[in-house]
């Protein structure tokens, strides 16, 4: 049973560049959530998926969109790069009141 | 103030040693209290998750809360350098639907 798998593993951006990042949930989960995890730091709730609406967002500007599927694998789009949004971008699935797995996650970098 | 505030470490122990990681969060509504484990370039693996005051133990794990003090402590008895990675704390509201807080989490070197 493959778990949560992310694309891709690496990527690096330019300053006002967007980026796509692709997220497969764990088989049987339905609810995907994103984090943004700068080096050195915990991570931090982006925004959570369920039912291919956003269910719950956290403290993050509007450059952050997503998208979930039918399939339950997730999108999550940033627009207008800026330097700080370098980090590890972590993908976690669940469902209902089961806990949380976590993907490799995407390191993106910004030039 | 941050919601969840963690030791910062690094810390570094001899194998063997016992092994005390720390947090406080500054809200009684968080009432879901987990640690995850890190590996260098991988994704958060939880390893312990409890929603009442007490301890509860896995194998060399102990996750202790003390909610009136809005503490809570992980614990690593006879520790491993396998067991060397960043140790996370994170805690939620609800038990379902979970949107976790973390911790900034403490980097731990256990040497042979």
């Amino acid at each position: 049973d493959a778990g949560v798998t992310q694309s891709p593993t690496h990527l690096i951006k330019t300053r006002g560049q967007q980026v796509t990042l692709r997220c497969s949930p764990k088989s049987g989960h339905d609810t995907v959530s994103w984090y943004q995890q700068a080096l050195g730091q915990g991570p931090q709730f982006i925004f959570q998926y369920y039912e291919e609406e956003e269910r719950q967002r956290g403290n993050f500007p509007d450059r952050f969109s997503g998208h979930q599927f039918p399939n339950y694998s997730s999108e999550l789009n940033v627009n207008a790069l800026l330097l700080g949004d370098s980090a590890l971008y972590l993908c976690a699935s669940s469902q209902g009141r089961d806990l949380e797995y976590f993907g490799p996650g995407t390191r993106l970098t910004v030039l | 103030q941050k919601e969840v505030e963690q030791d910062p470490g690094p810390l570094s122990v001899p194998e063997g040693a016992i092994v005390s990681l720390n947090c406080t969060y500054s809200n009684s509504a968080f009432q879901y209290f987990m640690w995850y484990r890190q590996y260098s370039r991988k994704g958060p693996e939880l390893l312990m998750y409890t929603y009442s005051s007490g301890n509860k133990e896995d194998g060399r794990f102990t996750a202790q809360v003390d909610k009136s003090s809005k503490y809570i402590s992980l614990f690593i008895r006879d520790s491993q350098p396998s067991d060397s990675a960043t140790y996370l704390c994170a805690i939620s509201r609800s038990g379902s639907a979970r949107q976790l807080t973390f911790g900034s989490g403490t980097q731990l070197t256990v040497l042979p």
